[in-house]
């Protein structure tokens, strides 16, 4: 079956433009999460909607992030006037009730 | 302090060996906990759950001690096809965000 997509898997921008990153998680899982995982760093939580609850945005390590989820599916990772220590591989995953499957992830790189 | 800490390596075994990583978290509201696999530049893939009576999978064995907060990977007979990073995981209780380890890179030699 289909997994966790991403687009663009590649993002080439220049520092101070807005971006958006897409994800469309498994079917029917309720549970959405952004990560970011930086050059030699580990993994970072950004932001993690569940259902039609609001969405846990403790991770976002600014203001210009932002994250929506439409209809309870397809998510948008908007970061606006970006920066260069912006540059990481931003990963999506979804869940139903256990394991975090995750895409491909979309590689951002601000010049 | 990072909430979990692993050696990251890199750790080079020839095939065959046996190879063990360690991790160590620092909450102790810690909840649930996971080996996670990613290979370059892939999304990580979970490996196995660790759970306090330890569990097995095949070649890997993965231990939880709750008292001293610490998480192992024992990977026995280790084959080429092993090398990857390999990533401690922990989930926070009343939080579903998972907490990653920076992760253990590791290469087995022919």
């Amino acid at each position: 079956g289909a997994g966790v997509s991403q687009s663009p898997s590649n993002k080439v921008t220049e520092k101070g433009k807005d971006v958006e990153l897409r994800c469309d998680p498994i079917s029917g899982h309720t549970a959405l999460y952004w990560y970011r995982q930086s050059l030699g760093q580990g993994l970072e939580f950004l932001i993690y909607f569940q259902g039609n609850s609001a969405p846990d945005k403790s991770g976002l390590p600014s203001d210009r992030f932002s994250a929506e989820r439409t209809g309870g599916s397809v998510s948008t990772l908007t970061i606006q006037r970006t920066q260069q220590e912006d540059s990481a591989v931003y990963l999506c995953a979804s869940s139903s009730q256990g394991e975090q499957f995750f895409g491909p992830g979309t590689r951002l790189t601000v010049l | 302090r990072k909430e979990v800490e692993q050696d990251p390596g890199p750790f080079n075994v020839p095939e065959g060996a046996t190879v063990a990583f360690n991790c160590t978290y620092s909450n102790s509201a810690s909840q649930s906990f996971f080996w996670y696999r990613q290979d370059c530049r892939k999304e990580p893939k979970l490996l196995m759950s660790v759970y306090s009576s330890g569990n097995e999978d095949g070649r890997f064995t993965a231990q939880l001690n709750r008292a001293s907060q610490y998480i192992s990977l024992l990977i026995r007979d280790s084959k080429l096809s092993d090398s990857a990073t390999y990533l401690c995981v922990v989930t926070i209780q009343g939080a579903q965000k998972l907490v990653f380890g920076q992760g253990t890179r590791l290469t087995i030699n022919p």
